[in-house]
Order: C-alpha cells, then sequence, then structure tokens
C-alpha cells in the first residue's frame, strides 16, 4: 500500500480567513513532504520533515506554516494568503531520507484557490 | 541552484513505437533520479527510480542513467493512448548533513501517443 491521502480535495478562502491542509499515511515512512504546483509547472518543494523535524525550509513565506504531530500526520496551516498562492499542494512521503528508501509517494494534491 | 532540464514537447509517438523521453540535471552529487508520471489535473505517479548507472527496466519502461553525462531517460515500449501524460523527470540529491532533501523537478514532456 502506498496511499498518501489528503484532505480537503478543494479549498477557497479569501485573503483574511485562517485555514489548514491534512496529509496522511500509514506507511510508516519517516519523512513527508510538501510541494507546490502552479499550473503547467512542476511542482515546487515547500517543506522536509525528517523524523517528525522540520529539516528543509525552502525560504517560503510565513503565511505557510507546516506542522508535523506525528510520523503519520502532516499539516499545512495557511494565513492570509494572496491570490497568487492559488495552486495544487502536494503531500509526499518516503519510507526514509536515505539513498535508495527515498522514493518518494505523492498524495492526491489539494486544489486552492485564493480569492 | 540545481538544475534539471526537459524538453517540454508536445512529443508526438505512434501508438506501439517506442517512446524515448530525456533529462539533464546540473548537481554532480545527485543521487537518486525518479521519473513520474502526472495526467491533468492529478498528483504525480511513480514510473520508476535508478540510482545507479545502466539500465533498469520494469515492465514496459526502461530508466538509463548515466552520471558521466549527467543524463537520465525513460523508454516507454509498445506505447498505449493512456500513455499519453506529461512525464516529470525528478533529481534528489543529498540533503544537508547528508539528510533528507526534497525532489528538484524538470519542467516535464507532454507526451502523446497517437491511436
Amino acid at each position: 500500500d502506498t496511499e498518501v491521502t489528503q484532505t480537503p480535495k478543494h479549498l477557497v478562502m479569501g485573503m483574511t480567513n485562517k485555514k489548514s491542509l491534512k496529509c496522511e499515511q500509514h506507511m510508516g515512512h519517516r519523512a513527508m513532504y510538501w510541494y507546490k504546483q502552479k499550473a503547467k509547472k512542476p511542482p515546487e518543494l515547500m517543506f522536509v520533515y525528517s523524523y517528525e523535524k522540520l529539516s528543509i525550509n525552502e525560504s517560503v513565506p510565513s503565511r505557510f506554516s507546516p506542522e508535523c504531530p506525528n510520523s503519520s500526520l502532516l499539516n499545512l496551516h495557511l494565513h492570509a494568503l494572496q491570490p497568487e498562492d492559488s495552486a495544487l499542494y502536494l503531500c509526499a512521503s518516503s519510507p526514509s531520507a536515505g539513498r535508495g528508501t527515498d522514493t518518494q509517494y505523492f498524495g492526491p494534491g489539494t486544489r486552492l484557490t485564493v480569492l | 541552484q540545481k538544475e534539471v532540464e526537459q524538453n517540454s514537447g508536445p512529443l508526438s509517438v505512434p501508438e506501439g513505437a517506442i517512446a524515448s523521453l530525456n533529462c539533464t540535471y546540473s548537481d554532480r552529487g545527485s543521487q537518486s533520479f525518479f521519473w513520474y508520471r502526472q495526467y491533468s489535473g492529478k498528483s504525480p505517479e511513480l514510473i520508476m527510480s535508478i540510482y545507479s548507472n545502466g539500465d533498469k527496466e520494469d515492465g514496459r519502461f526502461t530508466a538509463q542513467l548515466n552520471k558521466a553525462s549527467q543524463y537520465v531517460s525513460l523508454l516507454i515500449r509498445d506505447s498505449q493512448p493512456s500513455d499519453s501524460a506529461t512525464y516529470l523527470c525528478a533529481v534528489k540529491g543529498l540533503g544537508s548533513g547528508g539528510g533528507a532533501d526534497g525532489l528538484t523537478f524538470g519542467k516535464g514532456t507532454h507526451l502523446i501517443i497517437q491511436p
């Protein structure tokens, strides 16, 4: 089973709203990732968690706040977003970060629209 | 700055023929290489991973890696209309301290299999 789940599937929010995206995996993976994908562009890395610790933040604005409450769950808290933040937000997980065990499996994504 | 280059296409191939997709990368320290398939509006789906120089075959798919030339390719034999999608080449290096790192994606090649 290589399933990563993400909720919600779609989200529309105003610029003053606070919302959260949720990602879950039950494969025992110890590395989890958030990516952002704009239309007709490749995914771009936002954050990496390894063993529940934030190990990479790719200079993402503070209006995006990641959280990893446990090894199965990854959240992305959103606050005061801009219309240009509208995109497909992808969560991925991998068994670990090491070579040979770092294959990343993606969830279905949350399509976010900021009005 | 890590870069991954792909011809964006579209690449049009007749049904039953071999589709050849190519990718070059700039970071010589890259350790892991992946091909993902992405249908329009969906999330990336893993096709192949490759870590060592040479060929790796899985069903109709063959990945080839040449680290000296910093080149990765994907061959799809007996192409089917259902193979029509965007193919993303992704590269992962060593993270800081040898730990977790995300993927750097190429822009993707749009493949069209003509019935």
